[in-house]
């Protein structure tokens, strides 16, 4: 069972480049989330979707597409690379379709740095 | 607004030195609390749900406890393998009636030996 596996571990992007941020689970967890974690701040949300086919915007959604096309999988496409979106980008999943009523499990993150 | 205040931001102890660390928060519709552990280079692992006034939750050393508007991690006789960055998380209701989880910015704790 490998959880929620997030590929690359690490990214170099010139500014102006677009890149995909892979995220899987074999859970069959209907909830999934992209995150951002940077120095001195607490995660924030970018988006989220509670099943296949539905997303929606989380609290700091620009610069930032997603979709939903298997339960299993939920990309994070960043369309024109900026050094604001430099930090680390974590992918989380839980059970429910509506919230959290059950606990995020969270991939171990990509380290992405904007030049 | 929402907010999730976590203190102190760095705490060192000793091998068997216990402390508590503090999640404080001012939230409308609190729907729960949630403590994830974070090792370097990893993503946060779940430790803990709190969801009432007054519950505990206990895990080997740590112990969670919440009130209506704090909780602690309580970690007594740590050891090395307990250095960590802890993370607080509330779950709440917003004004359109979706959930969302608040995080803190974390504790980083260092237990030397």
């Amino acid at each position: 069972n490998a959880g929620v596996t997030q590929t690359p571990k690490f990214q170099v992007l010139k500014t102006g480049q677009s890149m995909t941020l892979q995220c899987a689970q074999d859970m069959n967890h209907e909830y999934m989330s992209w995150y951002r974690q940077d120095p001195g701040m607490g995660l924030r949300l970018i988006h989220y979707s509670v099943g296949a086919g539905i997303t929606d915007q989380g609290e700091v959604p620009n610069g930032y597409n997603v979709s939903r096309s298997t339960t299993e999988d939920f990309p994070l496409r960043l369309l024109s690379a900026a050094p604001s979106q430099t930090s680390v980008y974590f992918c989380a999943s839980t059970r429910t379709g509506t919230g959290y009523n059950s606990p995020l499990h969270f991939g171990n993150g990509t380290r992405l740095t904007v030049t | 607004e929402d907010q999730v205040t976590q203190s102190p931001e760095a705490l060192r102890l000793q091998e068997g030195e216990s402390s508590s660390l503090n999640c404080s928060y001012t939230v409308s519709g609190l729907r729960g609390l949630f403590w994830y552990r974070q090792d370097p280079g990893k993503g946060p692992e779940f430790l803990f749900t709190l969801y009432s006034a007054g519950e505990e939750k206990e895990k080997e050393r740590l112990k969670a406890t919440l009130t209506k508007k704090e909780s602690f991690l309580h970690i007594t006789a740590p050891k090395p393998e307990d250095s960590a960055t802890y993370l607080c998380a509330v779950q709440v209701i917003t004004q359109g009636g979706s959930e969302k989880l608040v995080f803190g910015k974390g504790t980083k704790l260092t237990v030397n030996p």
